[in-house]
């Protein structure tokens, strides 16, 4: 199946400094890009839909100036964790869906741990 | 996209069948059932999708009812591996490139627990 990269796995940062992550497809297009966050023992929660060539658009709640998010190539998505906060803590992945296929491919996720 | 509803949590026998059930009484004639499943500290991963028929691939099978308010996950033969929480998600069919029609909304899943 097709394969979708973050990088890094885990990262601990202190506060007030800012993350980047970033996540590649490898093996396909992809113009458009899912972020998620999950807290421990929660469900994975939709953060924003990132567009290759455009601003990304955001759920209700994400603060789009604390999490700025670049599309920069169509096998390229960057999340930025803006002067980040303990609560910022948090497993985020994203997804990007293959082209006109039916499934989305996840990534492995990054620990983001804020001290 | 039509909710689901799952038992929040199940436990299987090494080397049996996992049956885990979903139900999603709202569905629309368009909605697919898709399957993932999320292994600690990992990312989802895909498992299977279908409309009506039964489907099976390497992984696992999926029997969705005649009148598809429900459908079952199958894996003939858990190991413990296969330890995990399992979501069944109901949605239209994904546009081209996604869109807001191309995320995944995830409920509270299934934690399966497979034992030796």
């Amino acid at each position: 199946g097709a394969v979708v990269s973050q990088h890094p796995s885990w990262v601990i940062c202190k506060s007030g400094t800012s993350v980047k992550i970033e996540c590649r497809s490898l093996d396909f297009q992809a113009t458009t890009m899912f972020w998620y966050r999950q807290f421990p023992k929660q469900s994975l929660m939709l953060m924003a839909t990132s567009n290759e060539g455009s601003k990304a658009t955001y759920e209700q709640g994400v603060e789009k100036d604390k999490f700025l998010i670049n599309h920069a190539s169509l096998t390229l998505s960057t999340l930025t964790v803006t002067s980040a906060h303990p609560e910022d803590s948090s497993f985020y992945i994203c997804s990007a869906p293959k082209g006109k296929g039916t499934e989305a491919f996840f990534g492995q996720g990054t620990r983001l741990t804020v001290v | 996209d039509a909710k689901t509803t799952q038992p929040p949590s199940m436990d299987c026998a090494e080397g049996r069948a996992a049956n885990l059930p979903c139900n999603h009484s709202t569905i629309s004639g368009n909605e697919y059932v898709y399957w993932y499943r999320q292994i600690h500290s990992q990312g989802p991963q895909y498992i299977i999708h279908g409309l009506k028929n039964n489907e099976t691939n390497e992984m696992a099978s999926l029997i969705i009812t005649e009148d598809r308010k429900s459908s079952t996950l199958i894996l003939p033969h858990a190991t413990l591996r296969d330890t995990a929480v399992y979501y069944c998600i109901v949605r239209h069919r994904p546009m081209d490139y996604g869109g807001s029609q191309g995320n995944l909304i995830f409920g509270k899943g299934t934690k399966l627990s497979v034992k030796p």
